[in-house]
């Protein structure tokens, strides 16, 4: 079945530092990818999304790109602030298997100190 | 867009007791889901449905749980007896869903928090 596995948590990083949050994911068709980010007490905002190979997704400063051939989806972002501290999660849906649901990443909280 | 909302946001009910949420997505979004999210983990699917049909449902969803959405617009997730392993957030998200686009976003509501004592 499909999957998503993502990197455990939490990341600690200082401010201003580089950011990679692994994805990687197992899917039987063609899946579109996403990057989730939930700030305390509330719900999942969509970060970016790729929806064929080669894609990249950005927004806010964060980049990711989609990887058909190592079946990844990487989050990157080049400088981190603090109130980018929250978690983050890596989905897909993958319509060719004949299913509309999404399915999640146990998340990855990452941490920025000032 | 008023967004996704949930009602109540939070609820503490004693064992046993039937909980009921209540979820309103942005209008004129034909898909609506229910995910259930307990601390540390993601999001896991529970169901969907596209207008009123209710089109797939996880094997998480025990007999004691139902979702409805009668009019294609509201939904409601109704817990029956419940249990102290009920205890999760519950999400509402809903998406627009057109035929030959792929990978439509879905937008959450912020939740609605179970506690059972």
């Amino acid at each position: 079945g499909n999957s998503v596995t993502q990197m455990e948590g939490p990341v600690t990083l200082s401010e201003e530092a580089f950011l990679t949050i692994n994805c990687t994911y197992t899917a039987t068709g063609y899946p579109s990818l996403f990057w989730y980010v939930q700030y305390p007490g509330e719900g999942l905002q969509l970060l970016l999304k790729a929806t064929k190979a080669d894609d990249k997704g950005s927004n806010k400063g964060f980049e990711a790109t989609y990887r058909k051939e190592t079946t990844s989806f990487h989050l990157e972002k080049g400088s981190v602030q603090v109130s980018d501290s929250a978690v983050y999660f890596c989905a897909l849906s993958d319509r060719t298997s004949g299913t509309y649901k999404y399915i999640f990443g146990t998340g990855t909280r990452l941490k920025v100190l000032a | 867009d008023t967004g996704v909302s949930q009602d109540p946001r939070h609820k503490i009910t004693k064992r046993g007791q039937n909980v009921t949420f209540r979820c309103d997505p942005i209008s004129e979004h034909n898909r609506l889901y229910w995910y259930r999210q307990t601390l540390g983990q993601g999001p896991e699917f529970l169901t969907y449905f596209q207008n009123e049909a209710q089109l797939e449902k996880s094997r998480l969803l025990s007999d004691r749980f139902s979702a409805e959405r009668p009019k294609g617009s509201f939904s409601t997730l109704e817990i029956q007896r419940t249990e102290q392993g009920d205890s999760a957030m519950y999400l509402c998200a809903s998406s627009l869903a057109r035929q030959g686009i792929w990978g439509n976003t879905i937008y959450f509501g912020e939740g609605s928090w179970l506690t059972v004592v």
